[in-house]
């Protein structure tokens, strides 16, 4: 079975800072990696995702991760945050088996951006 | 760009009534999920389905819950007779298998149960 970890349950941050969420992944097999965001009252938004190549994978709104298998991490990170960026963030696995292809997802991080 | 959509967008009942979810899953792909996200919490996995029928099952899709394909293009999440615990935002997915593991959701239908 897989888990996944997401290490900082709330994030408050100032606008133009940098900022990583970390995420933590169990797996005895290889999976996919991903990072949501989820508006008030919305539904989920791909930021970007792990399939396989290269492990620093760029995705929408400026946000990077980086995939490391040593650490079993993803943690997702932006250089400079706009008040916009408030908002839930889930990292999610899902195993490399084209007969499962279910998503595990993390707790979630809520990032705040204070002006 | 092809998209899964969800109906309705939320849907009120009442407790011990059936409702059924909809959703209409991008055409070419052959996997279909459902998932439950009760408010505040986490992103919960109930089942998967595939070539007609369910591939995964979680804890949550007990014998109240049920899912279907009625054709080709609709696949439905029925709850039988409703609790107040299965209010939740319920959002539907799927994965064209061949390209990877790339669920695409649903905007999501927010079930409310008084």
């Amino acid at each position: 079975a897989q888990s996944v970890t997401q290490l900082d349950s709330q994030v408050p941050v100032f606008e133009e800072a940098p900022v990583e969420l970390r995420c933590n992944y169990s797996s005895s097999v290889s999976v996919y990696l991903f990072w949501y965001v989820q508006y008030p009252n919305q539904g989920l938004q791909l930021l970007l995702k792990y399939l396989s190549g290269s492990t620093l994978v760029k995705g929408i709104n400026g946000f990077e991760a980086e995939f490391n298998k040593s650490q079993t991490s993803f943690h997702l990170r932006k250089p400079s945050v706009h008040i916009s960026d408030t908002a839930e963030y889930f990292c999610a696995v899902s195993v490399y088996n084209t007969n499962a292809g279910k998503s595990t997802f993390g707790d979630g991080t809520t990032l705040t951006v204070k002006p | 760009e092809p998209e899964v959509t969800q109906t309705p967008s939320h849907q009120v009942t009442q407790m011990g009534q059936e409702v059924i979810l909809r959703c209409v899953p991008i055409s070419n792909h052959l996997y279909f999920y459902w998932y439950r996200q009760i408010l505040g919490q986490k992103v919960e996995f109930l089942v998967s389905f595939y070539n007609n029928e369910i591939s995964e099952k979680s804890e949550i899709f007990d014998d109240q819950f049920s899912v279907e394909r009625p054709d080709g293009s609709n696949f439905t999440l029925k709850i039988r007779s409703t609790k107040l615990e299965d209010s939740a935002m319920y959002f539907c997915a799927s994965i064209r298998a061949s390209i990877g593991n790339e669920q695409f959701f649903g905007p999501g239908t927010r079930l409310t149960v008084l």
